[in-house]
């Protein structure tokens, strides 16, 4: 069975610092993967996915994802942060494209000014 | 705004009545899945439907749990007999299919009282 796991439940950090967020998934194939970010009380944004090819994705809002098969991970960054994205930011697997999903319980991203 | 609509936004019932609610998917999008959300952890997959075709049903789809999507357009998801425990967010994704990714509705917030 398909699981993802994100350690981070909550992270603060300063505006205009770095971020990285921490995905870690367990899959008996190779993995449909995806970031999403979740307003208060809305629905979920895809940020970025990884299928196939290049290990590095880039996603909207400046973000970018690396997939490492031998550390089963798939860890969101951004250079710089900025207030606007505080929220709460989920790692999902997926059994193809088009198929159902299993998400991680999320991690809460809050930027300090 | 995805595309993806969902009604109500918000309801509250009382325990033990029945509940429905529907999601409307983006006009060429033949995949449809419904989600549920509790506070602090991430969807959970409930089901999914192929144009009409219901394929697949989570096991936390209890018997008082019922979803329709009538000719492959607007889907709706019953809950009879209403619990506590079924106070969630209740999401809806739609998709084109294989190769393509899912958009979210902005959820329907379900309280039991």
């Amino acid at each position: 069975a398909q699981s993802v796991t994100q350690p981070d439940i909550h992270i603060t950090v300063s505006e205009g610092a770095s971020l990285e967020l921490r995905c870690n998934y367990s899959y008996g194939a190779t993995p449909y993967l995806f970031w999403y970010v979740q307003s208060p009380g809305q629905g979920l944004q895809l940020l970025l996915k990884y299928f196939s090819g290049d290990t590095l994705v880039q996603g909207i809002k400046g973000f970018e994802a690396e997939f490492k098969r031998s550390q089963s991970s798939f860890n969101l960054r951004k250079p710089s942060v900025h207030w606007s994205d505080a929220a709460e930011y989920f790692c999902a697997v997926g059994a193809g494209i088009g198929g159902k999903s299993t998400f991680g319980d999320g991690t809460t991203l809050t930027v300090k000014p | 705004d995805t595309g993806v609509s969902q009604n109500p936004r918000h309801k509250i019932t009382k325990r033990g009545q029945n509940v429905t609610f529907r999601c409307d998917p983006i006009s060429e999008h033949n995949r449809l899945y419904w989600y549920r959300q509790t506070l602090g952890q991430g969807p959970e997959f409930l089901t999914y439907f192929q144009n009409e075709a219901q394929l697949e049903k989570s096991r936390l789809l209890s018997d008082r749990f019922s979803a329709e999507r009538p000719k492959g357009s607007f889907s709706t998801l019953e809950i009879q007999r209403t619990e506590q425990g079924d106070s969630a967010m209740y999401l809806c994704a739609t998709t084109r299919g294989e190769g393509s990714e899912a958009f979210f509705g902005q959820g329907t917030r379900l309280t039991v009282v």
